[in-house]
Formats: C-alpha cells, sequence, structure tokens
C-alpha cells in the first residue's frame, strides 16, 4: 500500500519549453502532496505543499509563476515548469501524505529527471 | 527553526557487521522521526518512523532506529549489513503529525563491502 508514482521519470526539453510532471498516489488519498527538488548529492529542498483543492504554498526563494503546481483530486499533483532553462535541471520528487492512520506519513515517488538543453 | 543533523556523509562497513547511521534532531516540543532511503535515480523509500511509544522503533528489511530524548538522537542501525543496503540515508523531522512538512538531513551515504 501507499504507493506513488511520477510520470515521466526522464525528460529532455528544449531551454524556453514548459515541462509537466505528474504525481499520483495510487493506492490511497493523498490530501496533502508535496514536491521537492534534489541536486547531486545533496539533500531534498522543499519547493511547496499544495493541499487538494487549494492553491499551494510555496517555499520562500520558489517561484511560484515558474514553477505551478495544481492538485486538482485526491490523487494527482502536476508541477508545471514554465520557460525552462539550464538552471532548471535536477531531479524532482513528489511525495504524498493522506489523512488515515496508515498514509498519515509521506510516500516519495520515484523522482523525474530533468535535463534543459 | 527544526534542524536535522547527519554528522556523517559516508558510512563503510562490511557484510555481516553491524551498522549505525547517526541522526540528531533539534525541533520545538514533540519530535515526530522518521528515516528514507534512495537508490540511485530513485525517490525515497519509508523506512520507519517514531511517533509515541516504545523508544525503539522497528522497520523495513531489517531496520531499527532508536528515539533518544536526552541525547536528541534517532540513529538507524541493522546487525547484519547487506551489501544491497548500499544506499543514501536520510532522516527527517516534523512535530505535528498533521500537515507539517519534513526537515531532511543531508543524508548520509552507506556503503557495505562484501
Amino acid at each position: 500500500g501507499a504507493v506513488v508514482s511520477q510520470h515521466p521519470s526522464r525528460v529532455i526539453c528544449k531551454s524556453g519549453t514548459s515541462v509537466k510532471i505528474e504525481c499520483r498516489s495510487l493506492d490511497f488519498q493523498a490530501t496533502t502532496m508535496f514536491w521537492y527538488r534534489q541536486f547531486p548529492k545533496k539533500s531534498l529542498m522543499l519547493m511547496a505543499t499544495s493541499n487538494e483543492g487549494s492553491k499551494a504554498t510555496y517555499e520562500q526563494g520558489v517561484e511560484k509563476d515558474k514553477f505551478l503546481i495544481n492538485h486538482a483530486s485526491l490523487t494527482l499533483s502536476t508541477l508545471t515548469v514554465t520557460s525552462a532553462h539550464p538552471e532548471d535541471s535536477s531531479f524532482y520528487i513528489c511525495s504524498a501524505r493522506g489523512n488515515t492512520p496508515s498514509t498519515d506519513t509521506q510516500y516519495f515517488g520515484p523522482g523525474t529527471r530533468l535535463t534543459v538543453l | 527553526a527544526q534542524s536535522v543533523a547527519q554528522p556523517e556523509d559516508q558510512v563503510n562497513v562490511a557484510e555481516g557487521n553491524p551498522l549505525t547511521v547517526k541522526c540528531t534532531y533539534s525541533v520545538s516540543g514533540n519530535p515526530y522521526l522518521f528515516w528514507y532511503v534512495q537508490y540511485p535515480n530513485r525517490g525515497l523509500q519509508f523506512l520507519l518512523k517514531y511517533i509515541t511509544g516504545d523508544n525503539l522503533v522497528k522497520g523495513s528489511y531489517g531496520f531499527e532506529a532508536e528515539f533518544n530524548k536526552s541525547q536528541t538522537s534517532f540513529h538507524l542501525k541493522k546487525p547484519s549489513a547487506l551489501v544491497s543496503d548500499s544506499a543514501l540515508y536520510f532522516c527527517a523531522a516534523t512535530t505535528v503529525s498533521g500537515y507539517s512538512t519534513l526537515t531532511f538531513g543531508k543524508g548520509t551515504m552507506l556503503l557495505v563491502s562484501p
């Protein structure tokens, strides 16, 4: 139980294009989803937290107009990197959390490797 | 502000030997503590958590962690390491079990040699 998927697992795009990453909770309802960014050999940096049906809460220093987050349902959140640039290349990881005792922990997706050329 | 420290960048251990990956935390209030493992180019897998109750928490793959309030530590342990345990391990903390965010340590690379 408590499986989270991400799609795509890897994406390469040209500078200036937008990329959408999906995060799905497969077997539970995720009332809260989190988006992280991880640089090589570094810890996870929380970008934003989103509750289903509400606007995302962004961490300080994260541009909300560049990293658009939508949490339209209890099983799906999307992160759109708009007008991507090479410095946006990174490993993006989502996590999901439910509100039952068995899901009241953050469960992580497998991550998406974004490379912007 | 919350903080989590993992003092070792890397831990080396021979297969079959016991392993310990250290973690200390600083939070206001009662801590909720977690260990996650990350394999290369993968997301984080949940290993175990401490919310309340017994100080010794047992988790996945034979791992356990001991909560020590006086030392503000939550070290990860395993009696007998496997080569397949080689991975990056993250300790994380929060203070409420609602929707508060996790604060992660910087991670410790565990290398188990055959």
